[in-house]
Formats: structure tokens, sequence, C-alpha cells
């Protein structure tokens, strides 16, 4: 079983360019999530999804969207990157009616924006 | 929604125990504690959780106290490779958006 996968593992982009972070779940999880982890700052929510077809803002979602057009995939766009972007990024899911709270993730995407 | 405080890094020798304290002193009712944990540069991994009574599972114990306005993750026999930073994170059932995790306790193992 691959639970989340996330790609690029790593991608140094240019400022002002368009990325798309992928995240894909093979556990049929109804609520998915991105958060990005900058050093001595800890996990922040960017945006989250309780089910295919919504979406909702968390703590930074400002420069960020994402979609969920089906169960599986969330996506996350920087429509046009920031050096303070620059971050590890990680997508997660969980089942929140059987088990709230407890998330599974991936191993994070590695963006650096110059 | 309940916020949780943590110190921020705490050792241990290993092969002892491991005590993990976390306060979350305005949790409400419907609130659950869950603790999480981050190998350094992985993802993070769900450890236990528990919402008023003490939980056990294979990886640790959830103690929390009987206000719920504190709780303690024990590790009962620490190894090199529980080195790690531990999160505590309250949530409601249905907070999508609460699922926010503070700075952890960069636990560090010695040998």
């Amino acid at each position: 079983i691959a639970g989340i996968t996330q790609a690029p593992t790593s991608q140094i982009l240019a400022a002002g360019r368009r990325m798309t972070l992928r995240c894909t779940q093979d556990m049929r999880h109804n609520a998915m999530y991105w958060y990005r982890q900058d050093l001595g700052l800890g996990l922040r929510l960017i945006h989250y999804s309780n089910t295919a077809g919504t979406t909702g803002k968390g703590e930074v979602p400002d420069g960020y969207s994402v979609s969920r057009a089906n169960t599986d995939d969330f996506p996350l766009t920087l429509a046009s990157a920031v050096p303070s972007q620059t971050s590890v990024y990680f997508c997660a899911s969980s089942d929140s009616d059987a088990k709230p709270g407890e998330l599974f993730f991936g191993e994070g995407s590695r963006l650096t924006v110059l | 929604d309940a916020k949780t405080t943590q110190p921020p890094s705490m050792d241990c020798a290993e092969g002892r125990a491991a005590n993990l304290p976390c306060n979350h002193s305005t949790i409400s009712g419907n609130e659950y504690v869950y603790w999480y944990r981050q190998i350094h540069s992985q993802g993070p991994q769900y450890i236990i959780h528990g919402l008023k009574n003490n939980e056990t599972n294979e990886m640790a114990s959830l103690i929390i106290t009987e206000d719920r306005k504190s709780s303690t993750l024990i590790l009962p026999h620490a190894t090199l490779r529980d080195t790690a930073v531990y999160y505590c994170i309250v949530s409601r059932k249905t907070s999508y958006d609460k699922v926010i995790f503070g700075p952890g306790t960069s636990l560090s193992v010695i040998p």
C-alpha cells in the first residue's frame, strides 16, 4: 500500500513561475490537507478538503490554491512563486469520520524559489 | 479551539522511559488529544490519541489528567530511533481546519 504519494520530491523554481505540487492517496480517505514546514515554525496548515468537491483555507492560504476534483488527488498550486514560499510541503489525508485527527502524511516536497 | 504548550526540547537516556508533557488548559469536552512524531526530514507519523481515558498501543502510552488540562506521552523504553520532534495536538472530530501543529518537543535519546 503506497499511502500518500507526493511529487516532485524536490524542485528549484524561479520566482514568478507557476508550480503545482501533486498529492495522491490510495486509502479512500475523505479528508486531505496541505502543510508547509519551515525551520522554527513547525507545520502550518495551508488548505484542506473534507470531501471531494470542497476545500477550505488553513492558517497560511495566501499565494496558494487547491482543488479536489476526486477523492484521491489534492494538488497544490503556486500561481506565481515567491522566495518566501521556499519550504518543505507535506500532504496528508485522514478518514475523519472513523478516525478523526489521525493523519497520514506523505514524505514531503522540498521547494526552493529563487 | 484549544492550544497546546510543550517544552521545546528534552533529553532521555536510552532504555529509560521518556515522558513528554503537553498542556492544553483550554480543551473543550469534545476535543481529542493526538500525538505525532516527526523523524528528521520525514513526514509526521501518528502515534496515539485519546479523549479522557488513558490509552496504550504498541508505540506508546497516553496519560490524560482527570481535568483533561494536560497529558503525557510515555515511550516506555526509549531507543535512539525515538529521537524526533513530538507534536501534541487538540482537535474536534470535524475540525478539518483545526488540525494545527505547534513547534512540538524535540526529544534526543542519548546512548
